[in-house]
């Protein structure tokens, strides 16, 4: 399994950004897929996850209504569209795999991160 | 929402017992997970559904439930075990991880 991020940036406050995250290694529809993000010297926050087909949803209070999750299972790909960006988001994303097709289940395979800076 | 709460720091000598808890309201019902984190390095599992280790992960690692409070314990801590560990769970409020526990081992 490979899970591999980019997209990260320095962007300013009020701005936009799409992460990437390419994934390899297993049956990408098979499995959910979370966004896990680390501040600078800070714990873990989990911020989003997304079910096998897309076809729901789900999201951390701290980013509810400012971050889209999504995925193109034809690519293998998982997707993060933040949007209204605060320098409280500036952090490492982590992508990770689900050991589950829905909600319920845990992360078992991690990227390396992208790094995303909010600043002026 | 939903929140688990860990101890920010543990500290043994090599050979020692390390036992690092997590508190969460839903415990009973839910399953505790387990993640190291090595300085610069993406989070491992090393315990899941509260007690189940991993097959690439050394037999010193255990996990255990009881009522609101989960506990990963390290039998014979080793340097390399020094780590940030942190619990996590989902339940219909959210997936959440705990605030982390940095462990030393010296």
């Amino acid at each position: 399994v490979l899970l591999v991020e980019s997209g990260g940036a320095v962007v300013q406050p009020g701005g936009s950004l799409r992460l990437s995250c390419a994934a390899s290694g297993f049956t990408f529809d098979d499995n959910a897929m979370h966004w896990v993000r680390q501040a600078p010297g800070k714990g873990l926050e989990w911020i989003s996850l997304i079910t096998w087909d897309g076809d729901a949803t789900y999201y951390a209070d701290s980013v509810k209504g400012r971050f889209t999750i999504s995925r193109d299972n034809s690519k293998n790909s998982l997707y993060l569209q933040m949007n209204s960006l605060r320098t409280e988001d500036t952090a490492l994303y982590y992508c990770a795999k689900s050991t589950s097709a829905n909600y319920f289940g845990y992360l078992d395979y991690w990227g390396q991160g992208t790094l995303v800076t909010v600043s002026s | 929402s939903y929140e688990l709460i860990q101890s920010p720091s543990v500290s043994v000598s090599p050979g020692q017992t390390a036992r690092i808890t997590c508190s969460g309201d839903a415990f009973p019902k839910k399953y505790v997970y387990w993640y190291q984190q090595k300085s610069g390095q993406a989070p491992v599992v090393v315990i899941y559904e509260d007690s189940k280790r991993p097959s690439r992960i050394p037999e010193r690692f255990s996990g255990s439930s009881s009522g609101t409070q989960a506990t990963l314990t390290i039998s014979g801590a080793q340097v390399e075990d020094e780590a940030d560990y942190y619990c996590y769970s989902t339940d219909s409020s959210g997936n959440v991880f705990g605030g982390g526990t940095k462990l030393t081992v010296l």
